[in-house]
């Protein structure tokens, strides 16, 4: 059974870099033609899909985040991660790690989904 | 962007009711649609994809339709293990988009 899980700080001050990782078990991130993507939950509002990456490197981001976005594929230790620059307060949110299940290069829909964790923006 | 928009926004149902949830997409998508289902305090989970294709393990009283730019995400007898909140998610082109999402209680 595919698992994910994130880890990453709980509490970050405005302005700096957010890091996060998401370690896939129970299966590789380079087989097959998945990607994998962050999605965030702000408190008691929706779901935001961030960005996605295949394990080649090809990446997808949110226009609305693009220009604060980078992320990247570890295929040696089976995990990708997020980098959000210049974070504030309106970053607060349920960070979730996801495969985003797809067909010829192209990703549908998120599949398994990590347990999410809880990110703060606050001095 | 392609702009999901779910309606009602909430409902309240009795158990044994049948229910149905709209998502309209602000733009043609075909079938590339996907529901999710969010209990309280949990993570989102896939109920099904191509607008009808049921994810593996979703109980058969969950059903999807719909194409173009109209879907529902219908539930035959709702269940109390059903409170959730739903999101419908288009996957026609970037951004992928969701629905604003749909929280279903009971009466």
């Amino acid at each position: 059974q595919l698992q994910l899980q994130e880890s990453g700080p709980r509490l970050v001050k405005p302005s700096v870099t957010l890091s996060l990782t998401c370690t896939v078990s129970g299966g590789s991130i380079s087989s097959g033609t998945h990607y994998w993507g962050w999605i965030r939950q702000r408190p008691g509002k929706g779901l935001e899909w961030i960005g996605s990456i295949f394990y080649g490197g090809g990446t997808y981001y949110n226009p609305s985040l693009e220009s604060r976005i980078t992320m990247s594929v570890d295929t040696s230790r089976n995990l990708f991660s997020l980098k959000l620059t210049s974070v504030t307060a309106a970053d607060t949110a349920v960070y979730y790690c996801a495969r985003h299940e797809g067909s010829k290069g192209w990703p549908f829909y998120f599949d398994y989904w990590g347990q999410g964790t809880l990110v703060t923006v606050s001095s | 962007d392609i702009h999901m928009t779910q309606s009602p926004s909430s409902l309240s149902a009795s158990v044994g009711d049948r229910v149905t949830i709209t998502c309209r997409a602000s733009q043609g998508i075909s079938n590339f649609l996907a529901w999710y289902q969010q209990k309280p305090g949990k993570v989102p989970e896939l109920l099904i994809y191509a607008a009808s294709t049921l994810q593996s393990g979703v109980p058969s009283r969950f059903s999807g339709g719909g194409s173009g730019a109209d879907f529902t995400l219908s539930i035959s007898s709702l269940q109390p293990e059903d409170v959730a909140t739903y999101y419908c998610q288009q996957y026609d082109s970037a951004p992928w988009t969701f629905g604003q999402g749909t929280k279903v209680e009971i009466k």
